[in-house]
């Protein structure tokens, strides 16, 4: 167990809806990544929040946006769902330093009808 | 812009038998990852490596850097089947703030 939480588990929307995920990270981890990973692929990276700011950007359109709270707590948000956007979703959290070891949590797999 | 390439996609071997996974990148980079994700699981963190001829092991696992070739391996020895699973490597650029992972290997060891 790596102490991230996400959710829920699964997710199904159709095209052109918004949906919220969640990510709760370990107690002092003052960082969290988004990630997409589509079925037989390695993740993608989306954004990275530091400090409740964005701290790094994958390429990924403004429709994904993200917040992070004080509280280690994070969103991601996905406005205007297309078909492709459906993917398992890893938050993973990290508290810099030597490693910058990434701690993932299980994932929401998103399902876009 | 970074990019990592991971050979094999797909290894199938026997049980007993040693193999080796690469994991090649294209720009320098600070930090280098491998992960395991077994089917529908989430990423578990196997290997980080920091500096240029690092090695580490884990049972049945070794992993090494070679930052002048931006080459890393994964080296099974004596595979098991419990180690059936989708190994990636990535590859951390601090200053942009992002991991870049490979495309994965997966590794079917059969008995």
């Amino acid at each position: 167990e790596t102490g991230v939480t996400q959710s829920p588990t699964h997710l199904i929307k159709t095209r052109g809806q918004q949906v919220t995920l969640r990510c709760s990270s370990q107690s002092g981890h003052n960082t969290v990544s988004w990630y997409q990973q589509a079925l037989g692929q390695g993740p993608q990276f989306i954004f990275q929040y530091y400090r409740e700011e964005e701290n790094g950007r994958g390429n990924f359109p403004p429709r994904f946006s993200g917040l992070q709270f004080p509280n280690y707590s994070s969103e991601l948000n996905v406005n205007a769902l297309e078909l492709d956007d459906s993917a398992l979703y890893l938050c993973a959290s990290t508290l810099l330093g030597p490693t910058d070891t990434q701690y993932f949590g299980p994932g929401t797999r998103l399902t876009v009808l | 812009e970074l990019k990592v390439e991971q050979n094999p996609l797909f290894l199938s071997m026997q049980e007993g038998k040693n193999y080796t996974i690469y994991c090649n990148y294209s720009t320098t980079s600070d930090r280098l990852y491998w992960y395991r994700q077994d089917p529908g699981k989430s990423l578990e963190s196997l290997f980080v490596l920091l500096s240029n001829g690092a090695v580490k092991q884990e049972g049945r696992l070794m992993a090494s850097l070679d930052t002048k070739a931006r080459l890393s391996t994964l080296h099974i020895t004596a595979a098991v089947h419990d180690l059936s699973a989708t190994y990636f490597c990535a590859v951390l650029s601090t200053n942009a703030g992002k991991s870049t992972f490979g495309d994965g290997t997966t590794l079917t060891v059969k008995p």
